[in-house]
C-alpha cells in the first residue's frame, strides 16, 4: 500500500482549543480516507476525499485534500472531550492497482485536557 | 445490530496452542478484511476476501496464519502454534465490494499469548 507521513504523532490540547493533523505523501494519491479510533475502540470511517483541492466539513471537522493530491489535513475547531482518539489518514491505491487492504500508519493521537 | 461482529472478544492462550477467530461481516458485503493492531500502532493489513476468494495476503501473514471464507459470508482466522509476538488485537472489516468503499470494522478479538 501507499505510505503517508502523518504529523504530529501526539497532540495535547486544552478543551476548546483547535487541533490539526497533517498527512503528506511523496507520490500523488488517488483518494484518501480518514478514520477515527477512540481509546479501546475500533476504527470508524469519517470521510473520503477524492478531488484535487477538495474541502469537506462535518460540524467542527474540516477535511482538505491538497491541490496536488499529495497532502491532506483534518482540522477540528474548539475541541471537546469526545474528540479524544487517534485519527488516521489512509491513502487509497489507484483503481486497477489491486484492492489492497488499507495502510493506516501510526496516526495522530489527540489528548484533550479539560 | 447489523454491524460487523467478531468472536470471541478476548482470547488467552498458551504459547504453542492453536486459536481460531470468527468474523461475521455486514450482510451482503462482498469484501472482508483482516487486520492486526498492536498497542500504539495503526491496524496492519493481513488479508482480504472478495466473496469466498482470498485475493491478497500481506507478507505479515506467516504460514502459521490461515484464513477462510468458505461460503462468502463469515470468515475464520486461525493461528497455529501461537507465539508471544502474536499477541495483538485482530480486527475484521467489511465493505460492499468496490475499490475505495469505506470499511466497517468490528470490535476486534484481543489475543494474549502467555
Amino acid at each position: 500500500g501507499q505510505q503517508v507521513m502523518q504529523i504530529p504523532q501526539y497532540q495535547h490540547v486544552q478543551e476548546g482549543e483547535d487541533f490539526t493533523t497533517y498527512c503528506n505523501s511523496s507520490t500523488t494519491l488517488s483518494n484518501i480516507q480518514w478514520y477515527k479510533q477512540r481509546p479501546g475502540g475500533h476504527p470508524v470511517f469519517l470521510i473520503q476525499l477524492v478531488k484535487s483541492g477538495e474541502v469537506k466539513k462535518q460540524k467542527r471537522l474540516t477535511f482538505q485534500f491538497g491541490e496536488a493530491k499529495k497532502n491532506s489535513s483534518l482540522h477540528i475547531t474548539a475541541t471537546q472531550t469526545t474528540d479524544v482518539g487517534t485519527y488516521f489518514c489512509v491513502p487509497l491505491p489507484y483503481s486497477g492497482g489491486g484492492a489492497d487492504g488499507l495502510t493506516f500508519g501510526k496516526g495522530t493521537h489527540l489528548i484533550i485536557q479539560p | 445490530d447489523t454491524g460487523v461482529s467478531q468472536n470471541p472478544r478476548h482470547k488467552i492462550t498458551k504459547r504453542g496452542q492453536n486459536v481460531t477467530f470468527r468474523c461475521d461481516p455486514i450482510s451482503e458485503h462482498n469484501r472482508l478484511y483482516w487486520y492486526r493492531q498492536t498497542l500504539g500502532q495503526g491496524p496492519e493489513f493481513l488479508t482480504y476476501f472478495q466473496n469466498e476468494a482470498q485475493l491478497e495476503k500481506s507478507r505479515l501473514l506467516s504460514d502459521r496464519f490461515s484464513a477462510e471464507r468458505p461460503k462468502g459470508s463469515f470468515s475464520t482466522l486461525e493461528i497455529q502454534r501461537t507465539e508471544q509476538g502474536d499477541s495483538a488485537m485482530y480486527l475484521c472489516a467489511s465493505s460492499p465490494g468496490t475499490d475505495g468503499d469505506e470499511q466497517f470494522f468490528g470490535p476486534g478479538t484481543r489475543l494474549t499469548v502467555l
